[in-house]
């Protein structure tokens, strides 16, 4: 079965950076695009970037652009967010999910704070 | 950017009865390959988003047939034909169509009386 686990999660500094795994198994992982989408306390979904199945295009929300980066490691079915510049309002549950969004995993917290 | 617009934002329902939630979008969702990019997800308490209808009006893998969407365009509606305690949670509709300006509606609470 399809399974996305997601790890990297933590607290950090304004300013500070964080990087974000998540691990694939269950499906073709090189066949398919994947996003990440986060989840302030209490709050909305919110759309945070798309990578396509080879890496060749990616898509970031204006809220991180410029400051995350999406990629991929098809070898090792394993997807990534680098985040960077970290503001307070980037604190939030980040989840990854299979393209078309069909599969999410569990999430892992991200809180920016000094 | 297209606003999705829930309504209502809460719901509060008797097991057994029916259950409805409409879903807005600011532009169409109808793509010139014919799809219409509108999903429905239910996130229960504690939990990640799960997948309930895409494209409409289609249920996914293993979600019961008292879940139904429907709808064209701009307006969206999911139906839940009997209430179960299993289903509480939040709900919300996504629009894929635009990318990369995809974006979810505001989430409907929906409760067991």
């Amino acid at each position: 079965q399809v399974q996305l686990v997601e790890s990297g999660g933590g607290v950090v500094q304004p300013g500070g950076s964080l990087r974000l795994s998540c691990a694939a198994s269950g499906f073709t992982f090189s066949s398919y695009g994947m996003h990440w989408v986060r989840q302030a306390p209490g709050k909305g979904l919110e759309w945070v970037a798309f990578i396509r199945y080879d890496g060749s295009n990616k898509y970031y929300a204006d809220s991180v652009k410029g400051r995350f980066t999406i990629s991929r490691d098809n070898s090792k079915n394993t997807l990534y967010l680098q985040m960077n510049s970290l503001r307070a309002e980037d604190t939030a549950v980040y989840y990854c999910a299979k393209s078309p969004f069909d599969y999410w995993g569990q999430g892992t917290l991200v809180t920016v704070s000094s | 950017d297209i606003v999705m617009t829930q309504t209502p934002l809460s719901l509060s329902v008797t097991p057994g009865q029916p259950a409805s939630i409409s879903c807005k979008s600011s532009q169409s969702l109808l793509h010139s390959d014919g799809k219409t990019y509108l999903y429905w997800y239910l996130q229960k308490p504690g939990q990640s988003p799960q997948l309930l209808i895409y494209e409409v009006s289609n249920r996914f893998s293993g979600v019961p047939d008292r879940f139904s969407g429907s709808g064209s365009g701009t307006d969206f509606t999911l139906k839940i034909s009997r209430v179960e305690a299993e289903d509480v949670g939040v709900y919300y509709c996504m629009q894929s169509i635009q990318l990369p300006r995809y974006s979810f509606g505001q989430g409907t609470k929906l409760e067991i009386k």
